[in-house]
């Protein structure tokens, strides 16, 4: 079936520092990988998305690369500001209609 | 972008009663909208798409009796959860997309708290 496994937070950093939220899945077939963030207060908004292996989805800094030897798509983010922070979910879609979501990692940015 | 709203954002309501949902795509038109519920701390989990005009296709495991959905227009689905009890309380979240977009071209609502006394 299909599954996505994602880091569990919270996570808090300090302003400028590095970020990698893990992300790994198990599907059927050739699924496209998702990245969703969701500000406080608002709903779901795409970040970044690949539809295919080794492609590199890159939205805002953020950057995650289909690895399908690892069936990974961390999301990483070179200097993280205090408006990064939100919740953070990890998706996938093998069949074209359906999500399967990871269980959001929080993330907290502070100055 | 394409803004969605839910209303209510929280809700109360004593076990046996039914509350409604409603899920609005404010500056287009949905022909498609999705319903998810999130216990906490896990994940999204797809309950029912309900495509204009027609009958809401449920998932597995999921009750279409006690989860009533109506898509009447196309800017506006309600989600009703009949006789209420405390296992339902939960955050459900609404999602639509426009006719023609891929599956990443849903436009999720900031979603409702529902509890149940």
């Amino acid at each position: 079936g299909n599954s996505v496994t994602q880091m569990e937070g919270p996570v808090t950093l300090s302003e400028e520092a590095f970020l990698t939220i893990n992300c790994t899945y198990t599907a059927t077939g050739y699924p496209s990988l998702f990245w969703y963030v969701q500000y406080p207060g608002e709903g779901l908004q795409l970040l970044l998305k690949a539809t295919k292996a080794d492609d590199k989805g890159s939205n805002k800094g953020f950057e995650a690369t289909y690895r399908k030897e690892t069936t990974s798509f961390h999301l990483e983010k070179g200097s993280v500001q205090v408006s990064d922070s939100a919740v953070y979910f990890c998706a996938l879609s093998s069949t074209g209609n359906q999500f399967y979501f990871g269980t959001g990692t929080s993330l907290t940015v502070i100055p | 972008g394409a803004v969605v709203s839910q209303h209510p954002s929280w809700v109360i309501c004593k076990s046996g009663t039914s509350v409604k949902i409603e899920c609005r795509s404010l500056d287009f038109q949905a022909t498609t909208m999705f319903w998810y519920r999130q216990f906490p701390k896990q994940s999204l989990m797809l309950m029912a798409t309900s495509n204009e005009g027609s009958k809401a296709t449920y998932e597995q495991g999921v009750e279409k009796d006690k989860f009533l959905i109506n898509h009447a227009s196309l800017t506006l689905s309600t989600l009703t959860v009949t006789s209420a009890h405390p296992e339902d309380s939960s955050f459900y979240i609404c999602s639509a997309r426009a006719p023609g977009q891929g599956v990443w071209e849903q436009y999720f609502g900031p979603g409702t708290r529902l509890t149940v006394t």
